[in-house]
């Protein structure tokens, strides 16, 4: 069973490209949240996604930041018109939801290995 | 709103002593508390996870507390090794599985051969 698998690992832009950021959940997985980590600094929270919905989005700018989780494919974490302040760590992190029913439910998350973005 | 704090920011230490890392937080109502292991460059793997109806947790070394009333748990290591040293993050979950999980500041972990 894979773990939480993200890609591209190094991504560099310049000023105004586009970046795609996407992640894959572990196997059987239903939920997926995105953090921003800057150097020397902790996780901030972004967003919190279930297959096809958006459950908390209040950590997102409000403008060039989206997120999406399809029923096929992975979770990705768009930013258009990128700027230098948006040089970072993005981790994912999955959970399996209520798949297993509430009375399985612990909350457990577990985390790929970030991708990072340089922006020039 | 869930605020996430954890003393101290960066511990120094010799190799075999047994530390305690703090990590606080302001709203009881939680779903559950996970401590987190960070290597530089690395993404985080997952230490050890509290429900909120328990009061501690064990992994060889490691064991970790939580005190819901006051708002803390605290993280122990025993016979710290040189290999612990991280950065070592505690993340609060909200009321409920659909509540974002909230991550403290994070302690730079060195132990000193």
């Amino acid at each position: 069973n894979a773990g939480v698998m993200q890609n591209p690992r190094h991504l560099v832009r310049r000023r105004g490209q586009e970046a795609r950021l996407r992640c894959s959940p572990m196997k059987g997985h239903s939920h997926v949240y995105w953090y921003r980590q800057l150097p020397e600094e902790g996780l901030k929270f972004m967003v919190y996604l279930q297959k096809e919905n958006i459950i908390d989005e209040s950590g997102m700018p409000k403008e060039r930041f989206s997120a999406e989780f399809p029923k096929e494919g992975p979770s990705i974490l768009r930013i258009q018109q990128v700027v230098r302040g948006d040089s970072a760590a993005y981790f994912c992190a999955s959970s399996p939801g209520l798949a297993g029913g509430p009375f399985q439910y612990t909350g457990e998350l577990f985390f790929g290995e970030g991708s990072r973005l340089t922006v020039l | 709103k869930q605020e996430v704090t954890q003393i101290p920011a960066a511990l120094s230490v010799p190799e075999g002593e047994n530390l305690v890392l703090n990590c606080s937080f302001t709203d009881s109502a939680i779903y559950n508390l996970q401590w987190f292991r960070q290597d530089p460059g690395k993404g985080l793997t997952s230490l050890l996870l509290i429900q909120s109806s328990q009061r501690e947790q064990t992994s060889g070394r490691l064991n970790a507390s939580l005190d819901k009333s006051s708002g803390r748990s605290t993280l122990y290591i025993a016979a710290s090794q040189p290999g612990d040293s991280a950065t070592y993050l505690c993340a609060v979950g909200g009321k409920t599985s659909y509540d974002k999980v909230i991550f403290g500041p994070g302690t730079s972990l060195s132990v000193i051969p």
